[in-house]
């Protein structure tokens, strides 16, 4: 158990929907990622925050947004959503910003949109 | 983006030791390595990570070679539990502050 927690596990939902997911990170960490793991796609960086602010941009499309709020939870919201979206979206946290930070996933939230 | 190349597959006996390696000629001379693993559609674990000397841990350890130019990682005693894909990571000046993950290397061990 790496401490970090996602919700909810599975998520099935229509074309044209608009979804969250949720995280929450190990205690203490400050640091946030987002990563997408499709299965022609490998697992891809979308988006860190670091204390509520955005950090990095990874391949994260216009449809996709993120935040992270006060208490350092942090939502993915996915919207406009196509058969491409679906995929394993992962979660990771890290104590700081740093660029060598060891990251802790969560379990991940499996999306399938029909 | 950061290039790490690894066999795409490997299998090990059970009981043996699982060398797995990984070629990363374009990492910084300050730059980590840092290896995880992913099992079936879980989250990825992380495993160790290194810069220059050898480290051991728990669960693995990490062979850097002197030049920095490739590393092994070794399951000293494989069991049926670390069926997984590993990912080696190592970062170069234009990847930014993210984890790329590459391919892995997908071991399977076998009893």
């Amino acid at each position: 158990d790496s401490g970090v927690t996602q919700t909810p596990k599975h998520l099935i939902t229509a074309t044209g929907q608009r979804v969250t997911l949720r995280c929450s990170p190990r205690s203490g960490d400050l640091s946030v990622y987002w990563y997408q793991q499709s299965l022609d796609q490998g697992l891809q960086f979308l988006i860190q925050y670091y204390n509520g602010e955005e950090r990095a941009k990874g391949n994260i499309l216009e449809r996709f947004s993120a935040q992270q709020f006060p208490d350092l939870h942090s939502e993915l919201n996915l919207s406009s959503l196509e058969l491409g979206d679906s995929a394993l979206y992962f979660c990771a946290s890290s104590e700081g910003a740093a660029r060598q930070e060891t990251q802790y996933f969560g379990p991940g939230t499996r999306l399938l949109v029909l | 983006d950061a290039k790490t190349t690894q066999p795409t597959s490997m299998d090990c006996a059970e009981g043996r030791a699982a060398n797995l390696p990984c070629n990363h000629s374009t990492i910084s001379g300050n730059e980590y390595v840092y290896w995880y693993r992913q099992i079936h559609s879980q989250g990825p674990q992380y495993i160790i990570h290194g810069l220059k000397n050898n480290e051991t841990n728990e669960m693995a350890s990490l062979i850097i070679t002197e030049d920095r130019k490739s590393s092994t990682l070794i399951l000293p005693h494989a069991t049926l539990r670390d069926t997984a894909v590993y990912y080696c990571i190592a970062w170069a000046e234009n990847t930014g502050n993210q984890f790329y993950f590459g391919t892995g290397t997908s071991l399977t061990v076998i009893p």
